[in-house]
């Protein structure tokens, strides 16, 4: 069973803040949520993860609801090279870390 | 650092021919994960190992896969023999606080 739901695709234009959704519905209380990204096909990017709290770093800001079944990733300023595939992915701290799908984010001009 | 290392990047071969693809994990790290991406299945789990122990292989597809961890430095996974839907990249990655790091992967193709 998929932990996780999100788009199968979204577009954003160049410049403008990208949001990516991600339902969690089934989240355990040890469980982090973990954003990876992959452009093209280069391996998988670690983006950014949490547990409760509301998380930034220099390359996004990770949004968890409080009852933390779904949270958004925000890439403030979208360029076009944040075009990739956005995996949402819930684990627990060190243990095995399973991709579904992903979000396809086009960044237009 | 280097990042983690894989070798061969590319690899072309026979059906029914051993493939052994290598892999250099991140010096210090002691989780290593190999993953096979495929258009059909996405980004698929194979194995994980801690301190070089297998922890997780119920994502290997079948007997034809193996993969040791002989030291903390070096990792194989081996196919025998090929077969043509084996053709994937073949990725791994290492860590140590939880944050994956991933080698620019092995694309192979069973012909």
């Amino acid at each position: 069973d998929a932990k996780t739901t999100q788009p199968p695709s979204m577009d954003c234009a160049e410049g403008r803040a990208a949001n990516l959704p991600c339902n969690h519905s089934t989240i355990s209380g040890n469980e982090y949520v973990y954003w990876y990204r992959q452009i093209h096909s280069q391996g998988p990017q670690y983006i950014i993860h949490g547990l409760k709290n509301n998380e930034t770093n220099e390359m996004a800001s990770l949004i968890i609801t409080e009852d933390r079944k779904s949270s958004t990733l925000i890439l403030p300023h979208a360029t076009l090279r944040d075009t990739a595939v956005y995996y949402c992915i819930v684990r627990v701290y060190n243990n095995d870390m399973r991709f579904g799908a992903g979000t396809r984010l086009t960044v237009k001009p | 650092d280097a990042g983690v290392i894989q070798s061969p990047r590319h690899e072309v071969t026979e059906m029914g021919q051993e493939v052994t693809l290598r892999c250099k994990p991140i010096s210090g790290h002691d989780y290593l994960f190999w993953y096979r991406q495929t258009m059909m299945r996405g980004l698929e789990l194979l194995i994980y190992f801690n301190n070089n122990v297998p922890i997780d292989d119920s994502g290997m597809p079948e007997d034809r896969f193996s993969a040791k961890m002989p030291n903390a430095s070096f990792s194989t996974l081996k196919i025998q023999p090929s077969e043509p839907r084996d053709s994937a990249v073949y990725f791994c990655a290492s860590s140590v606080s939880g944050e994956l790091f991933f080698g620019e992967g092995s694309r192979l193709t069973v012909l």
